[in-house]
């Protein structure tokens, strides 16, 4: 099976500017969750979705946002970018969501806002 | 809500030697605790996991210890290998929510 792609990789934004990043899971997994990931902060939890519905939401503001499609893909876009969105972005995709279904992660997006 | 605390947060051993990562929960419904593996520029790895009707879990070199009074779980390594250099992030959750709360991450540096 072919794992968890995004594109792109690399994103270079300045401030002001609107981005979307791109999630395709592992075929079968209808789960798709989002973290951001900085240096000394860990994995912050962004969102997740099951079958195109958000399920759960972290502590970000309304300027991200995301959503799932009918094949599982997912997409989340963030608006107004500030210097601190800087930071690379992963997706996981597990075939339920629950917690103690293993998630496999992607290689992540790389945003650099200047 | 839940919190999660993960110490340290670099940690250093000599080849061969055993390394410990210890983490801390707040929610004592919290019932399922995974251990990921982030190697440098790569994509992070379940590497063992263990549910709160279970005290410990091995898996050959790895083990995963839970003291559920004291609300604490540590992940043990033993014989370290210059693969194992790699930041470790615990978590915890209930296994029936959508959502792991993570550690900040424990970076293990293997000196040869």
């Amino acid at each position: 099976k072919a794992g968890v792609t995004q594109t792109p990789r690399y994103l270079i934004k300045t401030r002001g500017q609107q981005v979307t990043l791109s999630c395709s899971p592992i075929s079968g997994h209808r789960s798709v969750s989002w973290y951001q990931q900085t240096p000394g902060q860990g994995l912050q939890f962004l969102f997740e979705y099951f079958s195109e519905t958000q399920r759960n939401k972290g502590n970000f503001p309304g300027r991200f946002s995301g959503r799932q499609f009918s094949n599982s893909r997912s997409e989340m876009n963030v608006s107004t970018l500030e210097l601190g969105d800087s930071a690379l972005y992963l997706c996981a995709s597990s075939t339920s969501g629950m917690t103690y279904n293993e998630q496999f992660f992607g290689p992540g997006t790389r945003l650099t806002v200047l | 809500g839940e919190n999660v605390e993960q110490h340290p947060s670099t940690l250093s051993v000599q080849e061969g030697d055993s390394a410990v990562i210890k983490c801390t929960y707040s929610d004592s419904a919290s019932n399922y605790f995974p251990w990921y593996k982030q190697e440098l520029g790569k994509r992070p790895q379940l590497i063992i996991d263990i549910r709160s009707n279970v005290g410990e879990k091995k898996d050959q070199r790895i083990a995963v210890t839970l003291n559920k009074t004291a609300k604490h779980f540590s992940l043990h390594i033993t014989e370290t290998q210059p693969e194992d250099s790699a930041v470790y992030f615990c978590a915890a959750s209930l296994d029936s929510n959508y959502q792991l709360i993570w550690g900040a991450g424990t970076k293990l540096i293997i000196k040869p």
